[in-house]
């Protein structure tokens, strides 16, 4: 099916664990983002990507790592999963053009204990 | 930078009523578009509407229009004849052109639509 999948839909891992967030597209587009959704604070920007191997922080980047070694995969690592990191996380993909909607994933529920 | 805030956190409408949510924004660019999501219960992100800065007219949807006041910075969204499928967060949202592209959101609005 056409679209954009995040897994896994829920996690919950331990303090100081390493914990990877998968995201796949299917349309192609270009760019994708990785958002962190806080009460209060809405959707920040974690780090995005114009291309395959072309990656760039947003506004929270720190604690979290991303690759992109194919158009349609966008992995979000946390290297040492702290408790602040708690959250909802939502992958995203667009093309590079002001005018068109960005496509979200169903969200991944992140708890660090 | 681009910024862009929503000033009220909740809201709430009875159904059938209209209401409308605040969005300002601040930007140097001269072209760009305006966008509003919807996020129901179900976390799902859906596009509600957009506008293109330059177009005087405001943008309608069905039961959703806009109310763009550029020389104001202000994009408010209005909601007729209020359902209680409304009940959602609603982001305003702007995306920033040329090579840095990216998409900054608002802090949202949660709105209840009561029976």
């Amino acid at each position: 099916d056409a679209g954009i999948t995040q897994s896994p839909r829920y996690k919950i891992t331990e303090t100081g664990r390493q914990v990877t967030l998968m995201c796949h597209q299917t349309w192609s587009h270009s760019y994708m983002f990785w958002y962190r959704q806080d009460l209060g604070h809405g959707l920040r920007l974690i780090y995005y990507s114009a291309a395959a191997d072309i990656t760039d922080k947003g506004e929270v980047p720190d604690g979290y790592v991303v690759s992109r070694s194919k158009t349609e995969n966008f992995p979000l690592t946390l290297e040492s999963a702290t408790r602040s990191q708690t959250s909802v996380y939502f992958c995203a993909s667009s093309e590079a053009q002001m005018n068109t909607e960005a496509f979200f994933g169903q969200g991944t529920r992140l708890t660090v204990v | 930078a681009q910024t862009v805030t929503q000033s009220q956190p909740e809201m709430s409408v009875q159904e059938a009523e209209t209401v409308t949510l605040s969005c300002t924004y601040d930007t140097s660019e001269s072209n760009y578009y305006l966008f509003w999501y919807k996020q129901p219960p179900s976390r799902q992100m859906i596009l509600v509407i957009r506008q293109e800065a330059y177009k005087q007219q405001n943008a309608t949807e069905n039961r959703f229009s806009v109310n763009f006041q550029k020389a104001a910075k202000s994009f408010s969204l209005k909601i007729s004849d209020s359902q209680l499928g409304d009940t959602a967060m609603y982001f305003c949202a702007f995306p920033s052109g040329g090579s840095n592209y990216k998409l900054t959101f608002g802090k949202g609005t949660l709105l209840t639509v009561n029976p």
